[in-house]
């Protein structure tokens, strides 16, 4: 079946550590995206990539950071330089096709300082 | 840019009771509108879209929405819902069809009781 796998499903950071979670996907599509989500304040945007080797910052990209090599995977990584980075990150991605318009969402990963 | 406003972050109700979640957008272009679900420490599972036609949209699990341009919104009902609709909602919307970005709410929190 297709779909978007997050890992790790749990990740413990320490203070000044650089941490990276994946995201891969294998249902062909040309769009990817990282959100972090906190109680309350819905999803925001934190970078996106609308082709292989292209990325776009979105509205909280300070602190973190993105690659993408290669169509299947967009890595994020959560630098020392994101001062609260305790939050839930979501990935998801999306077609150009009309048909199947929208997002499909990873299961997520829940990141905690300690 | 395009936007949406939940207009209930929290929503109780009783089981078999029905419900309806609120949700307005904000563009100045066509828009696409999505409706996600998503339960405790999980990822967000597509309800329902509208991209054009019918202004009445059905979903999964018994959810459908009504598209109102007039009144820019794009509310979500459920005739009777279960013990297993409690989860949180997000309403979502982008610019069509070039603007693959979604912006989404802020969310509603659904608690149905027995």
């Amino acid at each position: 079946d297709g779909g978007i796998t997050q890992s790790p499903k749990y990740l413990f950071r320490k203070e000044g550590q650089n941490v990276t979670l994946s995201c891969e996907q294998n249902l062909n599509h040309d769009a990817m995206y990282w959100y972090r989500q906190d109680p309350g304040q819905g999803l925001r945007l934190i970078y996106y990539s609308q082709i292989v080797n292209d990325f776009q910052k979105g509205d909280i990209a300070e602190g973190y950071s993105v690659s993408r090599e290669k169509k299947e995977s967009f890595p994020l990584t959560v630098t020392s330089a994101q001062k609260n980075p305790t939050a839930f990150y979501l990935c998801a991605s999306s077609s150009r096709d009309s048909e199947s318009y929208g997002y499909t969402f990873g299961s997520g990963t829940r990141l905690t300082v300690v | 840019a395009q936007s949406v406003t939940q207009l209930d972050s929290q929503v109780p109700v009783f089981e078999e009771a029905p419900v309806e979640l609120r949700c307005n957008y904000s563009s100045s272009v066509s828009v696409y509108l999505f409706w996600y679900v998503q339960y405790p420490n999980q990822g967000l599972q597509l309800l329902l879209k509208y991209l054009s036609g019918s202004t009445l949209v059905k979903g999964i699990n018994g959810f459908e929405a009504e598209f109102n341009k007039s009144q820019t919104s794009f509310h979500l009902r459920k005739p009777s819902v279960h013990i297993s609709d409690t989860a949180e909602y997000f309403c979502a919307v982008s610019g069509a069809p070039n603007d693959y970005k979604l912006s989404f709410g802020a969310g509603t929190t659904v608690t149905v009781r027995a």
